[in-house]
């Protein structure tokens, strides 16, 4: 299979502990998103990675929340001290860098569903 | 700043007849449009694409999408339903001279009735 991956599918912790999640993004993908996804909602804009460059950040991204890309293929997002608030789906995304105007679409992996009890 | 209306939680199809689930946008400068949709427990599967060129878009399955910048809209189309078009569709911008950022909407859930 050379979609994105996530592991794990699901978390389930207590509120207070620190998670950490894994994306592996398509090999030859050097663009790499997470997004956050609540309950009839749509996926919200966390962060992005362009190659081990992590690029932008969305102010949803709280100091609790941490992401890294060292060597620009897998990437890791750790939430500290997890509060039942950050309860919902992390999905990953990968693409291709865009080449003059145009713009290439994410493919997503399946998503960790985070439950904080 | 970038938007996305999906005005429709929910529409109903039987199937065989055409469906048409409904995409409003608000951008600055020229948009770049998708359409994903997400299947129970799957992450999302992209669909297709407005970038430039002709507003008509044919896409996976069978979709396809018409751009229309008077209206901001980017309305998903299917000639012929099928029970397993059945799924959460969501509706995607990026405007060209903003970062990577897509901002998705709240989703249309599609039910097909046999």
């Amino acid at each position: 299979d050379t979609g994105v991956s996530q592991d794990p599918r699901h978390k389930i912790t207590k509120r207070g502990q620190n998670v950490t999640f894994r994306c592996d993004p398509i090999s030859e993908h050097n663009r790499l998103y997470w997004y956050r996804q609540t309950l009839g909602q749509g996926p919200e804009f966390l962060t992005y990675f362009q190659n081990e460059a992590q690029l932008e950040k969305s102010r949803l991204l709280s100091d609790r929340f941490s992401a890294e890309r060292p060597k620009g293929s897998f990437s890791t997002l750790e939430i500290q001290r997890t509060e039942q608030g950050d309860s919902a789906m992390y999905l990953c995304a990968s693409s291709l860098a865009e080449v003059s105007r145009l713009s290439y679409e994410q493919y997503f992996g399946p998503g960790t569903r985070l439950t904080v009890t | 700043a970038q938007s996305v209306a999906q005005p429709e939680d929910q529409v109903n199809v039987a199937e065989g007849n055409p469906l048409t689930v409904k995409c409003t946008y608000s951008v600055s400068g020229n948009p770049y449009l998708f359409w994903y949709v997400q299947y129970p427990n799957r992450g999302l599967q992209f669909l297709l694409k407005y970038i430039t060129g002709d507003n008509l878009v044919k896409g996976s399955y069978g979709f396809e999408a018409e751009f229309n910048k008077s209206q901001t809209s980017f309305h998903l189309k299917k000639p012929s339903a099928l029970v397993s078009d059945s799924a959460l569709y969501f509706c995607a911008v990026r405007g060209y001279s903003s970062a990577s950022k897509i901002i998705f909407g709240s989703g249309t859930r599609l039910s097909i009735r046999p």
